[in-house]
Formats: structure tokens, sequence, C-alpha cells
């Protein structure tokens, strides 16, 4: 497998754009997880999915962020309107279900806000 | 919610030296990782130990969970063992199954 699969790897945006970021699971996980880094807050969960079905989305900062899981294939972040804040590197993460479920995550899309 | 506390903050080793970093967590937890973030901001997996010890290479973990910490042992330290060391853990008593992240240790290795 290749892996969680995230796109794109960088993208810029001008303040007040809508910023849409992808995730590819790992095949066979069943959930599948948002996270932000920045330096002041660190790793922090967005919201994160089971069965395609968002489970918790307390730490989604704003109604501006939004996710989606269509299939179990895919998800999105999106982000409308973007602000300056919103600059931070985004991971996504799947794991199984069952007796290991070690996390495994993307490369991240680095997110500049100007 | 559950507190996850990475000692220490910072390292800064020659080569060839070993290190100990220390991640100590609140509550009971289903599973821990260690995560390695390199300089190019990759989360590498290291180990998934929620309890007991394993090894890999030069690297080892031994997780007590009754005593609600875990410890990365990095032998023989090498440049490329430069970037932040991260704990997760994932809570006992929390539905489903989301890391939570410790701060990290961030580790500079020199020749």
């Amino acid at each position: 497998d290749a892996g969680v699969i995230q796109s794109p790897r960088h993208e810029v945006t001008e303040m007040g754009q809508e910023v849409t970021l992808r995730c590819k699971p790992i095949s066979g996980h069943d959930y599948l997880f948002w996270y932000r880094q920045t330096m002041m807050r660190g790793l922090e969960l967005l919201i994160y999915f089971n069965n395609n079905v968002p489970i918790d989305d307390s730490g989604m900062p704003e109604d501006r962020f939004s996710a989606k899981m269509p299939n179990a294939s895919f998800s999105t972040l999106k982000i409308q309107p973007s602000e300056p804040r919103d600059s931070a590197v985004y991971f996504c993460a799947s794991t199984p279900t069952g007796t290991s479920t070690e996390a495994f995550f993307g490369q991240g899309t680095r997110l500049t806000v100007v | 919610g559950i507190q996850v506390e990475q000692s220490p903050p910072d390292l800064i080793l020659q080569e060839g030296a070993n290190s100990t970093l220390r991640c100590n967590f609140s509550d009971s937890v289903n599973n821990l990782q260690w995560f390695h973030q390199n300089p190019w901001g990759q989360l590498i997996n290291l180990f998934y130990i929620p309890s007991g010890t394993k090894q890999n290479g030069r690297l080892s973990a031994t997780t007590v969970a009754t005593e609600r910490y875990s410890l990365l042992y990095i032998s023989s330290s090498q440049t490329t063992d430069s970037g932040v060391y991260f704990c997760a853990v994932d809570p006992f008593n929390q539905a489903g199954t989301a890391l939570i992240f410790g701060k990290g240790t961030t580790l500079s290795v020199s020749s």
C-alpha cells in the first residue's frame, strides 16, 4: 500500500479564498483523522470519521471549516473563507479497527494564506 | 481530558551519544505511539507500544502502562536522528480511537 496520500503538498492562497485539502486513507482502514500542526498549538485533532461517518468534530475551530468523507477512500477538508491564521500544516491519518490500532500519517499539506 | 507531557523539551547531543526521552500521561490509554518528525515535516512511525518493550535497531521503547509513562531510548545517535519526537496516546475512556499528542522533544545531533 502506498500509505496515506494527501494533496496538494503545498498550497498558497489569498485570504478569502476557498481551500480544499484531500486525503486518501490506507485501504481497509476504518478510521480517518484530520490534524493541524502549528507552532503555537502543536498537533491538534480537528475531526475524525469512522466508516465514513463523522464521530467527533469538536476540534474544528470555526464554521469556516468543514470536512466530508463521501466514501471509504476519500476525504476532504475545506476552509471557506480562508484567513491568514489558518496557515499551518494539515495532516490526515488513518487507522484500522481491531487489536492493533496503529495510526499512519500522510505527508501533510502546508497551507499558507496571505 | 488526558494530559501528555514529554521531557526534555529540547536535547542537544554529539554524534554517538545515547539519550532517553520520556512521556508521561495522566490517564489510562488503549494505545501509545512514538513518532519522529524529520526536518522535512514527515511524521514517521517509530513504535506502536501500549505496553511492554520493543526494539528496532538503535531505538527501543518501553511503556509501563500501570505507572503511566513511556521511554524512548536512542543509542549511538546520528545526525539523521535530529528532529522532533512525539509521543501520542489514545485515551482509554474516550470513544473512538483518536491520538492525543504531546508537545514533543526537539533533538539536535551534531557531528
